[in-house]
């Protein structure tokens, strides 16, 4: 696509629910990004992933968060037994490949978690 | 732990005037970005400069490195009210490719 797509934009969940937030990089994008931004805050690095290479993880803030991708392409964010405290905003982030020391991010639009 | 810190953190102007951003950093790094983010909207990227780069000009942004003093600084000049943002520096340091992001400078211009 032309740009990166997250869906759902908005969530709202009740506490200890799970929850999947799903993102659409950049055609031929092989770096994908998953941040998460708490209100009024900076992004937090929760995973990156690299063509088939295995994920980075260090980011991810517990056991309840998990990322997959698949055929290199979509990714979905899966967070498990939802806690207030996982209310955020959560960004994915495209990149294209290769040795690109540049890492230049596109970013979607967020998806806006609220956790009741 | 965020790698850079935007100050101010908030700043706020009249249309016409410049804005000055500033962003300090703690390691060594290839290079450092700008990004803007609109209110509910995703990062869009503003401009890189690298690590071996002093000074960078992209239309009305000016971009500054000094890196003895682990710092950049962002220059809006004559800004508009279609600038109020918030900016983030982004730093990636060694063999990373995970830029790392500041809280941000939220910029208001008054119209």
């Amino acid at each position: 696509g032309a740009g990166v797509s997250q869906s759902p934009s908005n969530k709202v969940t009740e506490k200890g629910k799970d929850v999947e937030l799903r993102c659409d990089p950049i055609s031929g994008h092989t770096a994908l990004y998953w941040y998460r931004q708490s209100l009024g805050q900076g992004l937090e690095f929760l995973i990156y992933f690299q063509g088939n290479s295995a994920p980075d993880k260090s980011g991810l803030p517990s056991d309840r968060f998990s990322a997959e991708r698949t055929g290199g392409s979509v990714s979905t964010l899966t967070i498990q037994r939802t806690q207030q405290e996982d209310s955020a905003v959560y960004l994915c982030a495209s990149r294209s490949g290769g040795d690109n020391r540049a890492n230049v991010l596109t970013f979607g639009a967020g998806s806006r978690l609220t956790v009741l | 732990s965020q790698q850079g810190e935007e100050d101010p953190q908030a700043l706020s102007i009249q249309e016409g005037e410049n804005a000055t951003m500033n962003c300090s950093y703690k390691t060594s790094i290839n290079n450092l970005q700008w990004y803007r983010q609109n209110s509910g909207r995703g990062l869009v990227h503003l401009i890189l400069i690298r690590s071996n780069e002093r000074e960078k000009h992209s239309g009305r942004l000016r971009v500054t490195l000094d890196t003895s003093k682990k710092s950049s600084s962002l220059l809006i000049t004559a800004s508009r009210a279609a600038d109020t943002a918030s900016y983030f520096c982004a730093t990636a340091s060694g063999g990373s490719y995970i830029p790392t992001f500041g809280r941000g400078t939220s910029l208001i211009v008054h119209p």
